[in-house]
């Protein structure tokens, strides 16, 4: 059963920069057809998704946030990250990573990881 | 960008009942259109892909529907497991997501 998990700082002050990983385990990062999504959620508010990454690197992005958005993929530890730079208050939100199948037009998230509340303040 | 419009906001209905979903796009995303289910505290499942097809494990009294800018999530009996926030999900250019129908006990 392909499991994720994200990690990383719960706490983020103004103007810095959120990390996170995302952990996959039971399957392979490096499976054709999947890429591996961010996905966030502010707190009583609705999905919005940041960015997917392909296991070769490739990368799109949600052209709101891509001007502070990294993301990147490690195959050989089977990890995926999010950077999002200069962050307010407005980027305090749950985020979830998740399994992207991306193919042609056809593209939905079928793994998710459990999310992580992220808060950003001082 | 494709904006998707749920419909209604809330629906008040009783285990047992017919609960009928739409989500509108701003404009034509062909059959394109994912469902998922989330519930507090937990993260988004993926209930319908392509519109109309069931992901693995998921009941047969959810059912999808629609093409091009209207389209139907259908729960033929109401379980009371079922809940939750309803979203919808579309990629163009990129994935946006509806705002969400919550499906409340009457």
């Amino acid at each position: 059963q392909l499991q994720l998990q994200e990690s990383g700082p719960g706490l983020v002050k103004p103007s810095e920069t959120l990390s996170l990983t995302c952990t996959v385990s039971g399957g392979s990062i490096s499976s054709s057809s999947y890429y591996w999504g961010w996905i966030r959620q502010p707190p009583g508010k609705g999905l919005e998704w940041i960015g997917s990454i392909y296991y070769s690197g490739s990368t799109y992005y949600n052209p709101s946030l891509k001007s502070r958005v990294t993301i990147s993929v490690d195959t050989s530890k089977n990890q995926f990250s999010l950077k999002l730079s200069s962050v307010t208050a407005a980027d305090t939100a749950v985020y979830y990573c998740a399994r992207h199948f991306r193919a042609a037009k056809v593209s939905f998230f079928d793994y998710w990881g459990q999310g992580t509340l992220v808060t950003v303040s001082s | 960008e494709i904006v998707l419009t749920q419909s209604p906001a809330t629906l008040s209905l009783s285990p047992g009942e017919r609960a009928t979903l739409s989500c509108r796009a701003s404009q034509s995303v062909s059959s394109y259109l994912a469902w998922y289910q989330q519930k507090p505290g937990q993260a988004p499942r993926l209930l319908i892909y392509d519109a109309s097809n069931r992901a693995t494990g998921i009941p047969a009294r959810f059912s999808g529907s629609g093409s091009g800018t209207d389209f139907t999530l259908t729960i033929s009996s109401l379980e009371p497991e079922d809940f939750a926030v309803y979203y919808c999900q579309q990629r163009s250019n990129w994935q946006t997501f509806g705002q969400g129908t919550r499906l409340e006990i009457k």
